[in-house]
């Protein structure tokens, strides 16, 4: 079992979809939370961080993490072409052992 | 403008050559990173430094070099000893001690041949 998986899609939707981007892991010890949007040929832009579970929210996107199921999700809401990305999910515990997601290809379809 | 540039953008080389990447910032950053990205698989850190003159092996070390003389920046060696070279490279940074909030430079396509 790999530590950190994705759904590497891709993914299509609707403009103005809500869209649900996910993450599971097996590493208990994960501590911080991180996603990452990747447009093609271009290096990661950090959208949010958080830190243990619960919600952060930034405009339109909102990360949630479940740390009893070992769980964590993107939702983006009012999707727009702009969007259309590869995002990354990523973890650590604390300053050590950061690791990446394989990334799911978002398409926002207009 | 404050960030992390890398050169060239595209880099082409013949087997059995060594090649070095360049990774330049300018956000006051202690704490540089290199990363690999092939597709279908998540980013994979090969080295990382927090403070100048000092460096530790990433998970994918073998045959690749770095040196850290300047806080600004961090270049990669990928050398001949490097099995599969040709990939997308990455290179970040962050407050030392803040690696969940890492800024990323535009990155390196490096084909060997």
């Amino acid at each position: 079992q790999k530590e950190v998986e994705q759904d590497p899609g891709p993914l299509s939707v609707p403009e103005g979809a809500i869209v649900s981007l996910n993450c599971t892991y097996s590493n208990s010890a994960f501590q911080y939370f991180m996603w990452y949007r990747q447009y093609s040929r271009k290096g990661p832009e950090l959208l949010m961080y958080t830190y243990s579970s619960g919600n952060k929210e930034d405009g339109r996107f909102t990360a949630q993490v479940d740390k009893s199921s070992k769980y964590i999700s993107l939702f983006i809401r009012d999707s727009q072409p702009s969007d259309s990305a590869t995002y990354l999910c990523a973890m650590s515990v604390g300053g050590q052992n950061f690791v990446f997601g394989p990334g799911t290809r978002l398409s926002v379809l207009p | 403008d404050g960030g992390i540039t890398q050169s060239p953008k595209y880099l082409f080389r013949k087997e059995g050559q060594n090649v070095t990447l360049s990774c330049e910032q300018n956000l006051n950053h202690d704490a540089m990173y290199w990363y690999r990205q092939d597709p279908g698989q998540g980013l994979r850190l090969i080295y990382y430094s927090q403070i100048v003159n000092d460096f530790q092996k990433g998970d994918i070390a073998e045959g690749y070099s770095v040196s850290r003389e300047k806080k600004e920046s961090f270049p990669l060696t990928v050398t001949s000893a490097q099995k599969n070279p040709t990939a997308f490279y990455l290179c970040a940074s962050s407050i030392r001690g803040q690696v969940y909030e890492q800024y990323f430079g535009p990155g390196t396509r490096l084909t060997v041949t």
